[in-house]
């Protein structure tokens, strides 16, 4: 049963453009939401996350947006730049291990210069 | 520091073979985890370790795979006998938490 289910599964945007990318998740346990960036050839690397306490969370150009009510997250990009170009991933996991962390199925992002 | 450090990063072998993949986490770190990467799976966890133990295994596909941790600084994924659909990228990763910092991948081909 997919858990995390991320949407669109690719995206293209131009240049200075705002990139969204949602993910929508089943299991009210959650309680940790990371983002992840993949480049081709590299490991997933931590963008940003958030817990369900706050509905908002910004990291320079990277803003996570979490409606608990409607169980779903989304990574805005803004001012996307053609170095964004990867794959990102949502994520959830309970509690504070990370022991079981699902991940969604990844949007392939290209930002066109 | 130099990150996440993987060896090899590519591993072709037959069926039947027995492969070792290698893993040395960022100093420090207390989590270790294993996720395999596939187009049709995406990316699931195989097991994670809390300071060098093993916690959760549930995730290994079957006895043909098994990992170890001896000490803080080193673990390995050992798949044997190998088959064709353990053909995937193999990553490790570490942290105090959550994963945060994975390493480059072993691409594993099995033919």
């Amino acid at each position: 049963q997919q858990q995390v289910k991320q949407s669109p599964q690719s995206l293209i945007v131009q240049k200075g453009g705002i990139s969204i990318i949602n993910c929508a998740y089943e299991n009210t346990a959650f309680d940790y939401f990371p983002w992840y960036q993949q480049f081709p050839g590299k490991g997933p690397a931590l963008l940003i996350a958030i817990r369900p306490d706050v509905s908002e969370k910004k990291e320079g150009r990277f803003t996570i947006s979490f409606n608990k009510s409607a169980k779903q997250f989304s990574l805005h990009i803004m001012d996307s730049q053609p170095g964004d170009s990867a794959t990102y991933f949502c994520a959830a996991n309970i509690g504070t291990s990370g022991s079981r962390l699902t991940f969604g199925e990844g949007t392939q992002l290209t930002v066109n210069p | 520091d130099a990150g996440v450090i993987q060896s090899p990063r590519h591993e072709v072998t037959e069926m039947g073979q027995e492969v070792t993949l290698r893993c040395k986490p960022i100093s420090g770190h207390d989590y270790l985890f294993w996720y395999r990467q596939t187009m049709m799976r995406g990316l699931e966890l195989l097991i994670y370790f809390n300071n060098n133990v093993p916690i959760d295994d549930s995730g290994m596909p079957e006895d043909r795979f098994s990992a170890k941790m001896p000490n803080a600084s080193f673990s390995t994924l050992k798949i044997q006998p190998s088959e064709p659909r353990d053909s995937a990228v193999y990553f490790c990763a570490s942290s105090s938490g959550p994963p945060r910092f994975f390493g480059p991948g072993t691409r594993l081909t099995v033919l």
